[in-house]
């Protein structure tokens, strides 16, 4: 069965800092991974996708992720953090033939001015 | 740009009472999700609905949880009767429905429900 797990529920970083969300998914075939982002009392957005077509993904608002499939992970990062970027941000995945999304946990973003 | 929309935003109820909850997808999306996030936690499927037709309703707990998508358009997820524990953000999502791709699920506002 497919998993997420998202290392730390909290992370706090000054504006202008290096951000890095971390991920690790576990599934018994390539997975399809996404990563959302929730600002307080909306639904989720989508920062980007993970197809298989590269490793490295580009996402909107700055982010990246690279895919590592010896590490089974997925992590998130932006070179330099805005504080605006203040949101929680979730990691989910999802098998090839099902449509069914599984999210992690989740982490809060704070960005200290 | 097309947005999922969801109505009520917010909704305080007492115990006891039937809530109900109302989406509407993207235009032209075949498949539409229900999720349930409780506070502090990642979203998880309730239902999830192929044009009208029920594809996954595992999690759905259906002696007080019932959905419908009688036109294969919007949706309604009701609830009765309301618990405290169901106090939670009732998310609705909708996508394209073409298998076999990372198929992008577009999510809308969500409906956050307060059971008193």
């Amino acid at each position: 069965a497919q998993s997420v797990t998202q290392l730390g529920s909290h992370v706090s970083v000054s504006e202008g800092a290096l951000v890095l969300l971390r991920c690790n998914y576990s599934s018994s075939v390539p997975p399809y991974l996404f990563w959302y982002v929730q600002y307080p009392n909306q639904g989720l957005q989508l920062l980007l996708k993970y197809t298989s077509a590269a490793t490295l993904v580009k996402g909107i608002n700055g982010f990246e992720a690279e895919f590592k499939k010896s590490e089974t992970s997925f992590h998130l990062t932006k070179p330099s953090a805005h504080m605006s970027d203040a949101a929680e941000y979730f990691c989910a995945v999802k098998e090839g033939g099902s449509e069914k999304l599984v999210f992690g946990k989740g982490t809060k973003l704070t960005v200290n001015p | 740009e097309a947005e999922v929309a969801q109505s009520p935003r917010y909704k305080i109820t007492e115990k006891s009472q039937a809530v109900a909850f109302w989406c509407d997808p993207i235009s032209g999306h075949a498949t539409l999700y229900w999720y349930r996030q409780i506070l502090g936690q990642g979203p998880e499927l309730l239902v999830q609905f192929q044009d009208e037709s029920v594809v996954d309703d595992s999690q759905l707990p259906k002696d007080r949880f019932s959905a419908e998508r009688l036109k294969g358009v919007d949706s309604t997820l009701k609830i009765q009767p309301a618990e405290l524990g169901d106090s939670a953000m009732y998310l609705c999502a909708s996508s394209t429905g073409l298998a076999g791709v990372a198929d992008t699920q577009y999510f809308g506002p969500g409906t956050r429900l307060t059971v008193l």
